[in-house]
């Protein structure tokens, strides 16, 4: 069936650095993709999609590329911040769109 | 209300016990989820309404766990007999478009 797969954590980065964090899915037909961010004391929300091949999903600063052939949808940003720090999820949505599918997310703390 | 409201925040509860947990999607919203999060996990798919109906239970683990939405609109998950290994954040989410999930800040339930 239908999964995703991501890094494991927790990731600890010193701001300004690079992120990224792996993700790679098995599905049949055409998934969309998503990350997901849980903040601290907040509810998981939408940070960024993707709904076909090669789609380009990006919000603040963060960037993610469905690449169909390698299977993966990794999440990069270029200079973290403090304000980063948070747990992020990859997801993948079925063809429905109506059912939805986790990884284990990944930890990132971003220190001064 | 502005965005997923879920009820209590917090239950305590002992083993054997009976719990409902509430939840007020966004306004508008025809599609409502119910996810459960373990510790370290990701989002764990249990039940997804759309409408009044149940479109997809195939997550509910056992038949101690039933969740209605008489009205199209608030969702109430129940738990009965509760066990240990029922301790867990239970997460609602609803959408308007396939694809796209609003979450609440969850429910973290205790089973002692």
């Amino acid at each position: 069936g239908d999964s995703v797969t991501q890094m494991e954590g927790p990731v600890t980065l010193s701001e300004e650095a690079f992120l990224t964090i792996n993700c790679t899915y098995t599905a049949t037909g055409y998934p969309s993709l998503f990350w997901y961010v849980q903040y601290p004391g907040e509810g998981l929300q939408l940070l960024l999609k993707a709904t076909k091949a090669d789609d380009k999903g990006s919000n603040k600063g963060f960037e993610a590329t469905y690449r169909k052939e390698t299977t993966s949808f990794h999440l990069e940003k270029g200079s973290v911040q403090v304000s980063d720090s948070a747990v992020y999820f990859c997801a993948l949505s079925d063809n429905t769109g109506n059912q939805f599918y986790f990884g284990t997310g990944t930890s990132l703390t971003v220190i001064p | 209300g502005a965005g997923v409201s879920q009820t209590p925040s917090n239950k305590v509860t002992e083993k054997g016990k009976y719990v409902e947990l509430r939840c007020d999607p966004i306004s508008g919203h025809t599609a409502l989820y119910w996810y459960r999060q373990s510790l370290g996990q990701g989002p764990e798919f249990l039940i997804y309404f759309q409408g009044t109906g149940a479109a997809d239970d195939s997550g509910l683990p056992n038949d101690r766990f039933f969740a209605v939405r008489p009205e199209g609109s608030v969702s109430t998950l129940k738990i009965q007999r509760t066990e240990r290994g029922d301790s867990a954040v239970y997460l609602c989410a609803s959408s308007s478009t396939p694809g796209e999930l609003f979450f609440g800040e969850g429910s973290r339930l205790t089973v002692l």
